[in-house]
């Protein structure tokens, strides 16, 4: 079985752009959440989506944003790119909110120049 | 603000030794705990969890302790391997809460 795929892999983009990344859970996972780390940094929350529904949301600001599809892949949307937004995204994906037995994807590195 | 901490942000262990990683938490409403193992260039793994009417847990090769007295948390690895080279994270969930809060990571070197 495939586990989590994340893409794309690496993104280099410019500051003011736009970017969406593009999360596939695990077969049969429903719920989705998006982490942001930093270099040298913990992963901090995003997103959790359940259902197609947002189901919580991190301190981040409304230049981000997620979706999640009926096939529960997921997108997580970024505008007005800053050079702070440089990080590793990671998606996990678990059968239900709640299950920190989550699966996490092998990330997207946006670099942000 | 809540946090999640690290005594140690690396910690040198001779193969076949124990390793203790150590996690301080700043919020007394948590009620469970999780510790992921993050290798180089990978996504973060999930290897144990503890709840907070629970002060040990084992698994295989791997014990969580918590003391809630102190708010501190540990991960102990027996008979540490190569393969056990990685960043580890403790993460904490405030009660009623979905998010989850990490902490900064312990990275573990195995020497030969």
């Amino acid at each position: 079985d495939a586990g989590v795929t994340q893409s794309p892999t690496h993104l280099i983009k410019t500051r003011g752009q736009h970017v969406t990344l593009r999360c596939s859970p695990i077969s049969g996972h429903k719920s989705v959440s998006w982490y942001q780390q930093v270099l040298g940094q913990g992963p901090q929350f995003i997103f959790q989506y359940y259902e197609k529904e947002e189901r919580g949301r991190g301190n981040f600001p409304d230049r981000f944003s997620a979706r999640q599809f009926p096939n529960y892949s997921s997108e997580l949307n970024v505008n007005a790119l800053l050079l702070g937004d440089s990080a590793l995204y990671l998606c996990a994906s678990s059968l239900v909110p709640g299950n920190y037995e989550q699966y996490f994807g092998p990330g997207t590195r946006l670099t942000v120049t | 603000g809540e946090s999640v901490g690290l005594h140690l942000p690396t910690l040198s262990v001779q193969e076949g030794d124990n390793s203790i990683i150590n996690c301080a938490y700043s919020n007394s409403a948590s009620d469970y705990f999780i510790w992921y193992k993050q290798e180089s260039g990978k996504g973060p793994q999930f290897i144990i969890d503890i709840r907070s009417n629970m002060d040990k847990r084992q698994g295989q090769r791997v014990t969580v302790l918590l003391n809630k007295t102190v708010k501190h948390l540990s991960l102990q690895i027996a008979a540490t391997q190569p393969g056990d080279s990685a960043v580890y994270f403790c993460a904490e969930r405030p009660q009623g809460n979905y998010q989850l809060i990490w902490g900064a990571g312990t990275k573990l070197i195995i020497k030969p």
